[in-house]
């Protein structure tokens, strides 16, 4: 149980287009998940947390405008990157807080390599 | 505010000898940690954790950690490893009251054949 999903896995875009990243719980209700962003051999942070019908909640320094995210259901979020530049490489990873005896904990998305040529 | 370090960037050790990768915390409130794997262009999977309860804490793949409140540190150790075990290892904690997770530097386990 609590597995969560990413689509894509990876995507190549030209720079100036907008990409969508999904997250998906797969058996369970996520009435939040995180967005994460990951530079090669460096940690992970984070971005945003989502909130299921409600706006989400951005880290300083993070573009609102930039980083669009929506959480429609309680099993998908999506992370659009609008006008997306080279800088905006990197590897992305999503996470889902889970309910019940595991609420303590957040499980994670296999990540989505995003390469802005 | 809460915060994990990871001293050390890279962990060398042999297959069959015991290791220990290292964590220190800096919380307010009670800790609530984690140890995560990653491997290459994978996700992180979860090792293990502490909420409460016992100072060792057994977890994944015969991973286990050490909560030292005195000390602030939650380190990982395995008495023999494996090669499979090389990979990127994060320790994290976790935010009480927003439910966010703060993730170490990450350290980079490499185990010789």
């Amino acid at each position: 149980g609590a597995v969560v999903s990413q689509h894509p896995s990876w995507v190549i875009c030209k720079s100036g287009t907008s990409v969508k990243i999904e997250c998906r719980s797969l058996d369970f209700q996520a009435t939040t998940m995180f967005w994460y962003r990951q530079f090669p051999k460096q940690s992970l942070m984070l971005m945003a947390t989502s909130n299921e019908g409600s706006k989400a909640t951005y880290e300083q320094g993070v573009e609102k405008d930039k980083f669009l995210i929506n959480h429609a259901s309680l099993t998908l979020s999506t992370l659009t990157v609008t006008s997306a530049h080279p800088e905006d490489s990197s590897f992305y990873i999503c996470s889902a807080r889970a309910p019940g005896t595991h609420r303590n904990e957040q499980f994670f998305g296999p990540g989505t390599r995003l390469t802005v040529l | 505010a809460q915060s994990v370090a990871q001293p050390e960037d890279q962990v060398n050790v042999a297959e069959g000898n015991p290791l220990t990768v290292k964590c220190t915390y800096s919380v307010s409130g009670n800790p609530y940690l984690f140890w995560y794997v990653q491997y290459p262009n994978r996700g992180l999977q979860f090792l293990l954790k502490y909420i409460t309860g016992d100072n060792l804490v057994k977890g994944s793949y015969g991973f286990e950690a050490e909560f030292n409140k005195s000390q602030t540190s939650f380190h990982l150790k395995k008495p023999s490893a494996l090669v499979s075990d090389s990979a990127l290892y994060f320790c994290a904690v976790r935010d009480y009251n927003f439910n966010k997770f703060y993730f170490g530097s990450g350290t980079k386990l490499n185990v010789k054949p």
